[in-house]
Protein backbone atom coordinates (compact mmCIF):
# COMPACT_ATOMS: atom_id res chain seq x y z
CA UNK A 1 0.00 0.00 0.00
CA UNK A 2 3.07 2.43 0.64
CA UNK A 3 4.85 1.68 -2.64
CA UNK A 4 5.83 3.99 -5.38
CA UNK A 5 6.70 2.53 -8.88
CA UNK A 6 9.13 4.20 -10.55
CA UNK A 7 10.64 3.61 -14.44
CA UNK A 8 13.11 3.34 -15.89
CA UNK A 9 15.97 3.08 -14.16
CA UNK A 10 17.94 5.16 -16.41
CA UNK A 11 17.47 7.72 -19.02
CA UNK A 12 19.67 9.05 -21.82
CA UNK A 13 18.44 11.84 -23.85
CA UNK A 14 20.21 14.19 -26.32
CA UNK A 15 20.24 17.92 -25.81
CA UNK A 16 17.11 19.33 -26.59
CA UNK A 17 15.15 16.23 -26.33
CA UNK A 18 12.46 15.42 -24.16
CA UNK A 19 12.82 13.83 -20.75
CA UNK A 20 9.69 11.04 -19.19
CA UNK A 21 9.97 9.44 -16.10
CA UNK A 22 6.86 7.47 -14.61
CA UNK A 23 6.03 6.82 -11.19
CA UNK A 24 3.06 4.42 -10.13
CA UNK A 25 1.80 4.16 -6.86
CA UNK A 26 -1.13 1.66 -4.75
CA UNK A 27 -2.78 3.90 -2.32
CA UNK A 28 -5.61 5.89 -3.34
CA UNK A 29 -4.93 8.01 -0.04
CA UNK A 30 -2.09 9.30 -1.39
CA UNK A 31 -2.87 13.13 -1.52
CA UNK A 32 0.50 14.81 -2.15
CA UNK A 33 2.92 14.05 -5.79
CA UNK A 34 6.66 15.66 -5.66
CA UNK A 35 9.21 15.39 -7.73
CA UNK A 36 13.49 15.65 -6.12
CA UNK A 37 16.24 16.03 -7.80
CA UNK A 38 19.28 14.93 -6.52
CA UNK A 39 22.88 15.84 -7.89
CA UNK A 40 26.22 13.36 -6.70
CA UNK A 41 26.98 13.42 -3.24
CA UNK A 42 23.72 16.02 -2.82
CA UNK A 43 20.75 15.36 -0.89
CA UNK A 44 17.37 15.30 -2.63
CA UNK A 45 15.79 19.05 -3.66
CA UNK A 46 11.88 19.56 -4.27
CA UNK A 47 11.91 20.17 -7.73
CA UNK A 48 7.94 20.30 -8.54
CA UNK A 49 5.02 18.75 -6.90
CA UNK A 50 1.12 18.50 -7.86
CA UNK A 51 -1.96 17.32 -5.90
CA UNK A 52 -4.71 14.99 -7.22
CA UNK A 53 -7.40 17.76 -7.91
CA UNK A 54 -5.46 19.00 -10.92
CA UNK A 55 -3.78 16.98 -13.81
CA UNK A 56 -1.37 18.52 -14.65
CA UNK A 57 1.45 21.36 -13.32
CA UNK A 58 3.66 23.39 -15.01
CA UNK A 59 6.97 25.33 -13.99
CA UNK A 60 9.33 26.52 -17.06
CA UNK A 61 10.36 23.16 -18.44
CA UNK A 62 9.46 20.78 -16.19
CA UNK A 63 5.68 19.45 -16.17
CA UNK A 64 3.72 16.63 -13.64
CA UNK A 65 1.21 14.89 -15.73
CA UNK A 66 -1.16 13.19 -13.00
CA UNK A 67 -3.49 10.44 -13.95
CA UNK A 68 -6.11 9.68 -11.03
CA UNK A 69 -8.08 6.63 -12.16
CA UNK A 70 -4.87 4.94 -13.04
CA UNK A 71 -3.19 5.81 -10.21
CA UNK A 72 0.14 7.46 -12.58
CA UNK A 73 1.82 10.37 -12.37
CA UNK A 74 5.16 11.42 -15.03
CA UNK A 75 7.49 14.25 -15.22
CA UNK A 76 7.95 15.76 -18.19
CA UNK A 77 11.40 17.74 -18.94
CA UNK A 78 11.40 19.45 -21.93
CA UNK A 79 14.28 21.34 -23.71
CA UNK A 80 16.65 18.79 -21.54
CA UNK A 81 20.24 20.41 -20.63
CA UNK A 82 23.41 18.79 -19.58
CA UNK A 83 22.98 20.54 -16.46
CA UNK A 84 19.78 18.59 -15.80
CA UNK A 85 21.76 15.32 -15.57
CA UNK A 86 20.72 14.06 -12.07
CA UNK A 87 18.78 11.38 -10.45
CA UNK A 88 15.06 12.01 -10.13
CA UNK A 89 13.24 10.73 -7.39
CA UNK A 90 9.31 10.72 -7.44
CA UNK A 91 7.65 10.61 -3.83
CA UNK A 92 3.97 10.49 -2.42
CA UNK A 93 2.48 10.83 1.17
CA UNK A 94 -0.79 10.52 3.10
CA UNK A 95 -2.87 13.44 4.54
CA UNK A 96 -3.45 11.61 7.51
CA UNK A 97 -1.02 9.30 9.72
CA UNK A 98 2.58 8.83 8.58
CA UNK A 99 2.92 12.42 6.52
CA UNK A 100 6.76 11.47 5.17
CA UNK A 101 7.08 11.06 2.00
CA UNK A 102 7.21 7.38 0.28
CA UNK A 103 9.74 7.36 -2.43
CA UNK A 104 10.65 5.83 -5.45
CA UNK A 105 13.68 3.98 -6.54
CA UNK A 106 15.07 6.83 -8.89
CA UNK A 107 16.19 7.35 -12.66
CA UNK A 108 19.08 8.37 -13.69
CA UNK A 109 19.24 10.81 -16.55
CA UNK A 110 21.83 11.92 -18.49
CA UNK A 111 21.45 14.19 -21.20
CA UNK A 112 24.35 14.53 -23.67
CA UNK A 113 25.45 18.10 -25.48
CA UNK B 1 20.98 27.59 9.92
CA UNK B 2 21.26 27.79 6.54
CA UNK B 3 20.07 24.36 5.58
CA UNK B 4 19.83 21.05 7.64
CA UNK B 5 23.30 20.19 8.84
CA UNK B 6 24.04 16.85 9.74
CA UNK B 7 27.04 15.68 11.71
CA UNK B 8 29.41 13.45 11.21
CA UNK B 9 29.48 13.37 7.14
CA UNK B 10 31.93 10.38 7.29
CA UNK B 11 31.39 7.70 9.90
CA UNK B 12 33.21 4.17 9.88
CA UNK B 13 32.83 2.02 12.83
CA UNK B 14 33.36 -1.22 14.26
CA UNK B 15 30.87 -4.08 14.10
CA UNK B 16 29.30 -3.96 17.51
CA UNK B 17 30.01 -0.55 18.41
CA UNK B 18 27.07 2.38 19.16
CA UNK B 19 27.03 5.02 16.54
CA UNK B 20 24.74 8.66 17.41
CA UNK B 21 24.20 10.49 13.83
CA UNK B 22 23.41 14.44 14.42
CA UNK B 23 20.63 16.46 12.67
CA UNK B 24 20.45 20.03 13.22
CA UNK B 25 17.21 21.00 11.32
CA UNK B 26 16.57 24.43 9.80
CA UNK B 27 15.94 26.94 12.68
CA UNK B 28 12.06 27.18 12.90
CA UNK B 29 11.15 23.98 11.24
CA UNK B 30 8.07 21.63 13.11
CA UNK B 31 8.90 18.54 11.48
CA UNK B 32 12.29 16.53 11.39
CA UNK B 33 12.34 13.17 9.10
CA UNK B 34 15.36 10.73 9.36
CA UNK B 35 15.51 8.56 5.67
CA UNK B 36 18.46 6.02 4.80
CA UNK B 37 19.44 6.18 1.44
CA UNK B 38 21.45 2.85 -0.26
CA UNK B 39 23.63 3.50 -3.24
CA UNK B 40 21.05 4.09 -6.20
CA UNK B 41 17.99 3.74 -4.30
CA UNK B 42 15.31 6.14 -3.41
CA UNK B 43 15.55 6.82 0.96
CA UNK B 44 13.71 5.22 2.86
CA UNK B 45 11.56 7.07 5.57
CA UNK B 46 12.88 5.56 9.05
CA UNK B 47 10.91 7.82 11.48
CA UNK B 48 10.11 11.40 12.17
CA UNK B 49 9.10 14.11 14.71
CA UNK B 50 6.73 17.06 14.90
CA UNK B 51 8.17 19.37 18.02
CA UNK B 52 9.61 16.91 20.30
CA UNK B 53 7.18 14.00 20.28
CA UNK B 54 8.02 11.30 18.09
CA UNK B 55 4.99 10.97 15.52
CA UNK B 56 6.28 7.66 13.57
CA UNK B 57 8.83 5.17 14.26
CA UNK B 58 7.38 2.27 11.90
CA UNK B 59 10.14 2.54 9.18
CA UNK B 60 13.07 1.72 12.24
CA UNK B 61 14.30 -2.01 11.04
CA UNK B 62 14.46 -3.10 14.59
CA UNK B 63 14.87 -2.07 18.25
CA UNK B 64 19.02 -1.37 17.72
CA UNK B 65 17.59 1.86 16.04
CA UNK B 66 16.30 4.69 17.81
CA UNK B 67 15.95 8.73 17.30
CA UNK B 68 15.11 11.62 19.98
CA UNK B 69 14.82 15.23 19.80
CA UNK B 70 14.57 16.39 23.26
CA UNK B 71 14.32 20.13 23.14
CA UNK B 72 12.19 19.99 19.48
CA UNK B 73 15.14 21.15 17.80
CA UNK B 74 18.27 18.61 17.51
CA UNK B 75 17.74 15.37 16.38
CA UNK B 76 20.03 12.44 17.20
CA UNK B 77 20.03 8.86 15.60
CA UNK B 78 21.40 6.28 17.70
CA UNK B 79 22.57 2.56 16.30
CA UNK B 80 23.24 0.42 19.00
CA UNK B 81 25.29 -2.96 18.56
CA UNK B 82 25.93 -1.67 14.56
CA UNK B 83 25.84 -4.55 12.20
CA UNK B 84 27.79 -4.35 8.26
CA UNK B 85 24.11 -4.56 6.74
CA UNK B 86 23.90 -1.03 8.59
CA UNK B 87 26.12 0.47 6.16
CA UNK B 88 24.19 3.31 4.41
CA UNK B 89 23.49 6.82 3.87
CA UNK B 90 21.36 8.07 6.59
CA UNK B 91 19.77 11.62 5.41
CA UNK B 92 17.99 14.11 8.16
CA UNK B 93 15.59 16.44 6.59
CA UNK B 94 13.01 18.91 8.07
CA UNK B 95 9.82 20.94 7.10
CA UNK B 96 8.46 24.12 8.29
CA UNK B 97 4.68 22.72 8.72
CA UNK B 98 3.12 19.26 9.83
CA UNK B 99 0.57 19.15 6.94
CA UNK B 100 1.24 16.98 4.04
CA UNK B 101 2.22 19.27 1.08
CA UNK B 102 5.05 21.23 2.82
CA UNK B 103 8.45 21.39 1.28
CA UNK B 104 10.80 18.77 2.85
CA UNK B 105 14.25 19.96 3.23
CA UNK B 106 17.15 16.77 3.06
CA UNK B 107 20.60 17.77 4.88
CA UNK B 108 23.64 15.99 3.11
CA UNK B 109 23.74 13.40 5.05
CA UNK B 110 25.85 10.90 6.94
CA UNK B 111 27.48 8.33 5.39
CA UNK B 112 27.85 5.02 7.80
CA UNK B 113 30.47 2.54 7.10
CA UNK B 114 30.21 -0.64 9.38
CA UNK B 115 33.30 -2.62 8.92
Amino acid sequence: QQQVKQSPQSLIVQKGGISIINCAYENTAFDYFPWYQQFPGKGPALLIAIRPDVSEKKEGRFTISFNKSAKQFSLHIMDSQPGDSATYFCAASLDTGRRALTFGSGTRLQVQP
Amino acid sequence: GAGVSQSPRYKVTKRGQDVALRCDPISGHVSLYWYRQALGQGPEFLTYFNYEAQQDKSGLPNDRFSAERPEGSISTLTIQRTEQRDSAMYRCASSLRTDSGNTIYFGEGSWLTVV
